[in-house]
């Protein structure tokens, strides 16, 4: 069983507020990342990071950031939440110990009204 | 640079007939090959992985996936599916080097089964 966790399982929220995306893993990667989702379509990497201080954006464009100041702590932040980022955020994570199985967390759901 | 197609958008299957699910890359070396599956509203949970060796590979819930590096394929296949096995099955591929480089995910095939 993996032990990545993200808070908020789900998050409403009004357009124009700044908004923070938890996600925290146990397992001592190195390497985590963040996709975006919508409903019953593919996934889309957004950020990703290869350990600490180390932050790269992914293929899909997005207004979000991240910052990576300890190694199993990996938040996203928007600044500005506006409707066009009602999407589902996973978080995800993996290293060599662990035969570069990538493990997911369970998701947050976010809805900008 | 790596990539993944999963040609079938929608498969629908009737619960005890036998699934697979295909699953095409592309990538020069040796890959690192996922099967994940996604029920709605959660995470991605790791089925199955090939790294090297046997080319069928076990996973959990009764899959098993064959790698043909001649057909640049690892299809998913179970046996006898259960109505439980309704959800999002996504491939993926990795550079099998330092694995710095992320995961590339295919499109995923959505599983609908019926009585």
């Amino acid at each position: 069983e993996a032990d990545i966790y993200q808070t908020p399982r789900y998050l409403v929220i009004g357009t124009g507020k700044k908004i923070t995306l938890e996600c925290s893993q146990t397992m001592g990667h190195d390497k985590m990342y963040w996709y975006q989702q919508d409903p019953g379509m593919e996934l889309h990497l957004i950020h990703y990071s290869y350990g600490v201080n180390s932050t790269e954006k992914g293929d899909l464009s997005s207004e979000s950031t991240v910052s990576r100041i300890r190694t199993e702590h990996f938040p996203l932040t928007l600044e500005s939440a506006r409707p066009s980022h009602t999407s589902q955020y996973l978080c995800a994570s993996r290293s060599r110990e662990h035969s570069y199985e990538q493990y997911f967390g369970p998701g947050t759901r976010l809805t900008v009204t | 640079a790596q990539s993944v197609t999963q040609p079938d958008i929608h498969i629908t299957v009737s619960e005890g007939a036998s699934l697979e699910l295909r699953c095409n890359y592309s990538y020069g070396a040796t890959p690192y090959l996922f099967w994940y599956v996604q029920s709605p509203g959660q995470g991605l949970q790791l089925l199955l992985k090939y790294f090297s060796g046997d080319t069928l590979v076990q996973g959990i819930k009764g899959f098993e996936a064959e790698f043909k590096r001649s057909q640049s394929s690892f299809n998913l296949r179970k046996p006898s599916v259960h109505w439980s096995d309704a959800a999002e099955y996504f491939c993926a591929v990795g550079a099998g080097n330092s694995g710095n480089t992320p995961l590339v995910f295919g499109k995923g095939t959505r599983l609908s089964v019926i009585a």
